[in-house]
């Protein structure tokens, strides 16, 4: 299994403004993902998180909106720059530990208001 | 295009019953199914997953059923308990009966289970 965490839990932000979201895993994981869930949506995917290079993006999202990094194999962030109040969400961290096939984990969200 | 879908938004069974959730799905590529719960404020938690080789995967009180040809599937939990109140998502990936970890999710099914 894996432990995941997240800084912050939440925040009200103001618009134009940027927030970094961090993810903490208790374990190496090959895979990492983000996942944002608008309010009364389901879970929609961001991006592939790759370790030491660039993210891959789903179709509707950029890197100059949502840049990410990941330096190692237990650490990434998010960041959802030039915030307006369509960015108000709960942004999740998703990880699977041990490669294709294994359990999918998902962090406690950070529940994201821009003002 | 919704690809996968929940279209029972709530379901309330009593205490002890059998609680059954639906999923359908649309895209004849996804081969690896999986069914998460989620309460308020808190991520989505696992509970169990299926492939695409498989028409039945059993784990305790939780039993999933996939019917390739009607593109279905179906969550049983038997005895539902009051403790199995939430969110639950259907979700779904492709990449050769595995999970890769980029998950297409329903729009979810609120369960009430009533002592």
């Amino acid at each position: 299994s894996a432990v995941i965490s997240q800084k912050p839990s939440r925040d009200i932000c103001q618009r134009g403004t940027s927030l970094t979201i961090q993810c903490q895993v208790d374990s190496q994981v090959t895979m990492m993902f983000w996942y944002r869930q608008q309010p009364g949506q389901s879970l929609t995917l961001i991006a592939t998180a790759n370790q030491g290079s660039e993210a891959t993006y789903e179709s509707g999202f950029v890197i100059d909106k949502f840049p990410i990094s990941r330096p190692n194999l237990t650490f990434s962030t998010l960041t959802v720059s030039n915030m307006s109040p369509e960015d108000s969400s709960i942004y999740l961290c998703s990880v699977v530990p041990s490669g294709p096939g294994a359990t999918q984990y998902f962090g406690p969200g950070t529940r994201l208001l821009v003002l | 295009d919704q690809q996968v879908k929940q279209n029972s938004p709530s379901l309330s069974v009593q205490e002890g019953r059998i609680s059954i959730l639906n999923c359908d799905y649309t895209n004849s590529m996804f081969d690896y199914f999986l069914w998460y719960k989620k309460y308020p404020a808190e991520g989505p938690t696992f509970l169990i997953s299926i492939s695409s080789i498989k028409d039945k995967n059993e784990d305790g009180r939780f039993t999933v059923f996939l019917n390739k040809s009607a593109k279905h599937l179906s969550l049983h939990i038997v005895p539902s308990q009051p403790g199995d109140s939430a969110v639950y998502f259907c979700a779904a990936s492709w990449g050769g009966s595995s999970n890769t970890g980029k998950l297409i999710f329903g729009q979810g099914t609120t369960l009430q289970v009533k002592p």
